[in-house]
């Protein structure tokens, strides 16, 4: 099974409707992160939690909504879905004890279309 | 701001040397990495330099690192389709390190 999961995979919706990605993970890590992908722009933080009891934003936190449900679950929300938010969206995980480096574990990712 | 750069494509031969680059803004980086993506799947480590090393050698993996000229380098010996994916180079935020920034990624193809 993988460690990082994400739903739904796929997901087209229209302007102005509420989306929730969902993530999920079994590898007991405390810090999670939201990222989009956009052709030519790579990865841009949305969002990042270092516990059940913090929450960050990241470079481009507008629009988006998260919750960190428990440790295993962290949830992004977009309100009001607009077209500029379609994008690939990534859900990541680490753990701080692990070594000196910082290594990201990253889910499979979702697909979000805004028509 | 902090910044990474890459170029967004490079193509190579089967068995050739791929060579990918990185320039980065942040001198006080402790790690530099690289992650790879492939196609439908989210990014693995493939690997990291300490910033206080010049070069890293992992099998077919060579990473370079001028922190003078704050150029980071990838190069993939022997390439093979299977390496065929997007490269992203990384650096930690300098507020946080915790934080990763991400490069804009440069798309590897290989071709026979």
């Amino acid at each position: 099974d993988a460690d990082v999961t994400q739903t739904p995979r796929n997901r087209i919706t229209k302007t102005g409707k509420r989306i929730m990605l969902e993530c999920s993970q079994t590898k007991g890590h405390d810090r999670m992160y939201w990222y989009r992908q956009d052709p030519g722009l790579g990865l841009r933080l949305i969002y990042y939690s270092f516990d059940v009891k913090d929450i960050n934003k990241g470079e481009i936190s507008d629009g988006y909504s998260v919750s960190r449900q428990a440790q295993a679950k962290f949830s992004l929300s977009l309100e009001s879905a607009i077209p500029n938010q379609t994008a690939l969206y990534f859900c990541a995980t680490s753990d701080p004890y692990r070594g000196a480096y910082n290594e990201q574990f990253f889910g499979p990712g979702t697909r979000l279309t805004v028509l | 701001g902090e910044d990474v750069e890459q170029s967004l494509f490079l193509s190579v031969r089967e068995g050739d040397s791929s060579v990918i680059n990185c320039t980065y803004t942040d001198s006080s980086s402790t790690y530099l990495y690289w992650y790879k993506q492939e196609p439908g799947a989210g990014l693995q480590l493939l690997t990291y330099i300490f910033s206080n090393m010049d070069m890293k050698q992992d099998q077919r993996l060579t990473v370079l690192l001028n922190k003078k000229d704050k150029h980071l380098s990838l190069r993939i010996a022997d390439t093979q389709t299977g390496d065929s994916a997007i490269y992203f180079c990384a650096e930690s935020d300098r507020s946080n390190t915790d934080k990763l920034i991400f490069g804009t990624g440069t798309r590897l193809q290989v071709f026979p």
